[in-house]
């Protein structure tokens, strides 16, 4: 089945604990998307992939890193959370020549 | 500034109540406008993509339409199934996988 997977789905954690949520996609799609989804905020685009080691800097970069080192996994970092990352995140992917975006389930995060 | 704004925040409708969702955007040169339905709880699931000014797409009680400076996405005769929040989307460019959203649109559909 065609998927796109997050883990962990929900996180518990303190102010300043590394964590690291990871993000894989069956679908050998090329660009692959950090989104964070707050109320009233929408969906608001931290990093993005367009392929191997090539990321960049969405809307909202400020506090995460990412990495591509494989194709299929582009897992989100957090150096030192902080209660204002407290949110519902969001990983997605979509093959090069369409736009259509394939979202995984969700992350929720909530920093103490 | 960038921009893409729905409206409205929230509309609740009768079963078999039609009725059409806004997205105007402000963005600098059109690359294309995304229609995603999102359920509680989940991630967005695609729905349209619309190029050009004037293009249509259906899928079975919801339209999506494209002017220059919007889009709406009409609901026929909608069913409580068809409740959820709709968002739309705005490439920034060609050249990045740069995206904007809107906030979105909650739909509650009631028997």
């Amino acid at each position: 089945e065609a998927q796109v997977t997050q883990n962990p789905r929900y996180l518990i954690t303190v102010t300043g604990k590394k964590l690291t949520v990871t993000c894989s996609q069956n679908m050998n799609h090329e660009y692959m998307s950090w989104y964070r989804q707050d109320p009233g905020l929408g969906l608001r685009q931290i990093y993005y992939s367009m392929n191997v080691e090539v990321t960049d800097k969405g809307d909202v970069p400020e506090g995460y890193k990412v990495s591509r080192k494989e194709k299929r996994n582009f897992p989100l970092i957090l150096e030192s959370p902080s209660p204002n990352q407290t949110s519902l995140y969001f990983c997605a992917s979509r093959r090069e020549g369409s736009y259509e975006q394939f979202f995984g389930p969700g992350t929720r995060l909530t920093v103490l | 500034e960038d921009q893409v704004t729905q409206s409205p925040e929230a509309l609740r409708l009768q079963e078999g109540e039609s009725s059409s969702l806004n997205c105007s955007y402000t963005v600098s040169g059109l690359r294309g406008l995304f229609w995603y339905r999102q359920d509680p709880g989940k991630g967005p699931e695609f729905l349209f993509t619309l190029y050009s000014a004037g293009e249509e797409k259906e899928k079975e009680r919801l339209k999506a339409t494209l002017t220059k400076k919007e889009s709406f996405l009409h609901i026929t005769a909608p069913k409580p199934e068809d409740s959820a929040t709709y968002l739309c989307a705005v490439p920034l460019s060609y050249n990045t996988d740069k995206l904007i959203f809107g906030t979105g649109t909650r739909l509650q559909v009631f028997p």
